[in-house]
């Protein structure tokens, strides 16, 4: 099936940085979703963008949806050891209960 | 909020066997459930959509005679892996749109020895 393409694969960080990732497709979505997922368990929804050009804030995450729609790209400000996990964008075309489409991830690790 | 409780979470079993993955929703009702594979490293792969009272929607590569989908109530979908063999070890997760968004189940760890 399809794919998000998400960059980068993987990050090492040092404390406090900030980080950025982004998520890329060849198609237009009219939702972006970004998750995290912790090992062995299911993904936590962080952001969710409705509308394109739209820039949504959460606590110390930042996500914006690509102004053609087929990109978004996630921030996170000062990091610290618990944003550890991977992080994936997922594409919704329409409707609350269409299915996601999920990128391929990114695996942050934080270094203290 | 809304929670999908899934079960169970580790299952490990014999080549042949069959195993069963449960989802319910606890306090909406689902409608609709996603079924997802998740190999190590790898993303979040749909397998099948199931909606209750109808046949489950299965994406392409997917066999809808291994993996059979149950959707009898609003509250519990239940995939069953079936005549399991070691390449269908994996992180499988359920999901259940909602009035939130979507929620997920915690994901099961099927290994088959």
């Amino acid at each position: 099936g399809q794919q998000l393409n998400q960059s980068p694969q993987s990050m090492f960080i040092q404390e406090g940085e900030d980080v950025s990732m982004n998520c890329t497709s060849s198609s237009i979505f009219n939702t972006w979703l970004w998750y995290k997922q912790e090992p062995g368990e299911g993904p936590v929804l962080l952001i969710a963008l409705y509308k394109a050009g739209e820039l949504t804030s959460n606590g110390r995450l930042t996500a914006q949806f690509g102004i053609t729609r087929k990109d978004s790209f996630l921030n996170i400000s000062a990091s610290i050891p618990s944003d550890v996990g991977i992080y994936f964008c997922a594409g919704q075309l329409s409707g609350t209960a269409s299915k996601l489409t999920f990128g391929t991830g990114t695996r942050l690790q934080v270094m203290l | 909020g809304a929670v999908v409780s899934q079960h169970p979470s580790r299952v490990i079993c014999k080549s042949g066997t069959s195993v069963k993955i449960e989802c319910r929703s606890l306090d909406f009702q689902a409608t609709t459930m996603f079924w997802y594979r998740q190999f190590p490293k790898q993303s979040l792969m749909l397998m099948a959509t199931s909606n209750e009272g109808s046949k489950a929607t299965y994406e392409q590569g997917v066999e809808k005679d291994k993996f059979l989908i149950n959707h009898a109530s609003l509250t519990l979908s239940t995939l069953t892996v079936t005549s399991a063999h070691p390449e269908d070890s994996s992180f499988y997760i359920c999901s259940a749109p909602n009035r939130g968004g979507y929620t997920f189940g915690s994901g099961t760890r099927l290994t088959v020895v």
